[in-house]
Order: C-alpha cells, then structure tokens, then sequence
C-alpha cells in the first residue's frame, strides 16, 4: 500500500532561517504530490504541487518542492521563514486506487520564532 | 475561503449514536472526499464520491457512509459512534477531469467529540 513519511514532527525556526521539510512516499508507479499547510485555525490549503515536468516547482508564498524519483522523495523548502509560516504542513500523494484522493503523512508542526 | 462549507462546526455526541456531517462542494466541482484528523495526525481518507457513486474508499468500517447529492453537496453518515471516532471531519471538493481530480479544496471541517 502506497504511505508518505514526514521525517520531522516538530521544527522551531527562528526568523529568516532557511526551511527543509523531508517527505517521502513508497509507490512504484506514476505519483502526483502535494504540499498542503494549515495554519491556525484555518483550512487545509495547497501549497504547491508536482504532476510532471520540472521537478523543481514553485508554490505560493515562497515555497518551492524538488521531486526526485530516485529517492522518492518531495521535500519542501524555504530560503527564509516568516514568523506567519508557523502552520502544520502536510505532505499527501494522490493514490489512484481510491480515485486519486490524497493520501497525507502525519505532517510537521512548524513553529517560527521572531 | 475556499467556497467548501460544512455543518456543524462542532459536535458533541454520546457513544453508540449517530452522527450526519454535512457538506457543500465548491461550486463547479464534482468530487467530494471526506477525511478523518485525528489530533496530530495528518487527515485519512474515508471515501469519495463521484456523480453520487462512490469511486474511493480508505481502511474505514461499513459504519462509515456517505451520499453526494445531484447539486454535488455530500453527507457522511458514521453508526455507533465510538470514542476513537473523536476528530476533526474534513471535506474536499475537487473537479474530476478523465481519471484525475484537479486541485482539492477543504472546508474548515467538523469537530466531533464522542463522549
């Protein structure tokens, strides 16, 4: 069965530090992934998203998220954090065997210092 | 805002009940999924419907249910409620283009506790 890992639950930053969040996920076939945040007290929202095409991809806010195959893996990253990134940020790939709805890892909790 | 809405934002329900949470889909979009969050953990799928069948289901049990309306908007059903069933209920909408849904949109979802 298709599963995403987080590799860190919680990370404190301080302002303006640079961000890497690890996700990786076990499936051998074509994937589509997904990074969503949650910021306090609001809805899940997408971040940015990798279909095909350049592995590097650009989300909203700064974000971007490098897909390498070889590795499965989709990390996402940020040169420089604001104190409004502090938000749960969710790692999910589509599974095709359930109408491609997403399936999530257990997420981040990041929490941004000023 | 999203344009996904659902109702109640918060219940409080006795063990053994059942409980109905509902959801309007944003509008245009065909698909609806529902999740399951439970604290600290990311959301699981429960299921999804498309064109009122459903095409989709997680590792839930059968007392898990749910409909989607002709106007897209979707109900989940869960039976006998347990304590474990505590957690936030989140709902999707997305638009199904061939074999693949285009961006998911959640609501601010349903926080049920079973007492």
């Amino acid at each position: 069965a298709q599963s995403v890992s987080q590799h860190n639950h919680h990370v404190i930053l301080s302002e303006a530090a640079s961000l890497e969040l690890g996700c990786n996920y076990s499936y051998g076939g074509t994937v589509n992934l997904f990074w969503y945040v949650q910021y306090p007290g609001q809805h899940l929202q997408l971040l940015l998203k990798y279909f095909s095409g350049d592995p590097l991809v650009k989300g909203i806010k700064g974000f971007e998220a490098e897909f390498i195959k070889s590795k499965f893996s989709f990390n996402l990253r940020k040169p420089s954090v604001q104190w409004s990134d502090t938000a749960e940020y969710f790692c999910a790939v589509d599974d095709p065997n359930s109408g491609y709805a997403l399936n999530f890892g257990k997420g981040t909790s990041l929490l941004v210092t000023p | 805002e999203t344009g996904v809405t659902q109702s109640p934002t918060h219940l409080i329900k006795t063990r053994g009940q059942q409980v109905t949470l509902r959801c309007s889909s944003q509008s245009g979009h065909n698909t609806v999924s529902w999740y399951q969050q439970a604290l600290g953990q990311g959301p699981q799928f429960i299921f999804q419907y498309y064109r009122e069948e459903e095409n989709g289901r997680g590792n839930f049990p059968p007392r898990f249910s749910g409909l989607q309306f002709p106007n897209y908007s979707s109900e989940l059903n869960v039976n006998a409620l347990e304590l474990d069933d505590s957690a936030l209920y989140l709902c999707a909408s997305s638009l199904r283009q061939g074999l693949m849904n285009t961006e998911a949109f959640f609501g601010q979802g349903t926080r049920l506790t079973v007492v």
